[in-house]
């Protein structure tokens, strides 16, 4: 695609539920990453992928939260039992390698956990 | 821990220059300095990167002093559109585990 697509753009689950983000990265991109952004805030680091390889899982904010990216393309960011402060607007970006350079975000995922 | 320093808000008036500075004092000597902008309910946007000196596109202006502490983006005649949350980036890891801070949340006024 032209740019980076993220599914769904809204999201609205019940605590205790599990959810699913997509994001399909612009093609040839080797490098993407998963960011969450609270209300007002600036953007929290999650993960980088390289490729199908995930170099650097620290920022998963716990065990709830996990990521994969299969055939170098698309990723699921996956966060069970969902909790009130999940909610924010989870960014995904893709670049044709890593550090950032250049990098393309889609437009997010508002999750809202009620 | 790689960490970026910038002025949490800025104003400003259509037509004026704008310069924010960024600071990143542990900055690696394979890092490129970056800076992105953000307009409300979008992802970030890439607006300008580079290594030392200065750098111009046709949007901004950086600029690094030989040091490579700090770097100054600096926006030509800013109009309202401009109002955006702008982040430099530090780097963690080798560049792969990029920090965005807080940003610089400016506010362009007619």
């Amino acid at each position: 695609g032209a740019g980076v697509s993220q599914s769904p753009s809204n999201k609205v689950t019940e605590k205790g539920k599990d959810v699913e983000l997509r994001c399909d990265p612009i093609s040839g991109h080797t490098a993407l990453y998963w960011y969450r952004q609270s209300l007002g805030q600036g953007l929290e680091f999650l993960i980088y992928f390289q490729g199908n390889s995930a170099p650097d899982k620290s920022g998963l904010p716990s065990d709830r939260f996990s990521a994969e990216r299969t055939g170098g393309s698309v990723s699921t960011l996956t966060i069970q039992r969902t909790q009130q402060e999940d909610s924010a607007v989870y960014l995904c970006a893709s670049s044709l390698e890593g550090g950032l350079t250049e990098a393309f975000f889609g437009q997010g995922t508002r999750l809202t956990v009620v | 821990l790689a960490k970026t320093t910038q002025p949490i808000s800025m104003d400003s008036y259509e037509g004026q220059e704008v310069n924010i500075t960024c600071s990143h004092n542990n900055i690696a000597t394979n890092d490129y300095i970056t800076w992105y902008q953000q307009f409300p309910s979008q992802g970030p946007r890439f607006i300008i990167q580079g290594y030392k000196t200065k750098v111009t596109n046709e949007v901004a202006s950086l600029f690094i002093p030989a040091d490579r502490k700090s770097s100054t983006l600096s926006l030509p005649r800013v109009s309202l559109s401009d109002t955006a949350v702008y982040y430099c980036l530090g780097f963690e890891g080798g560049g792969f585990k990029t920090i965005f801070g807080a940003g610089t949340r400016l506010f362009v006024k007619a």
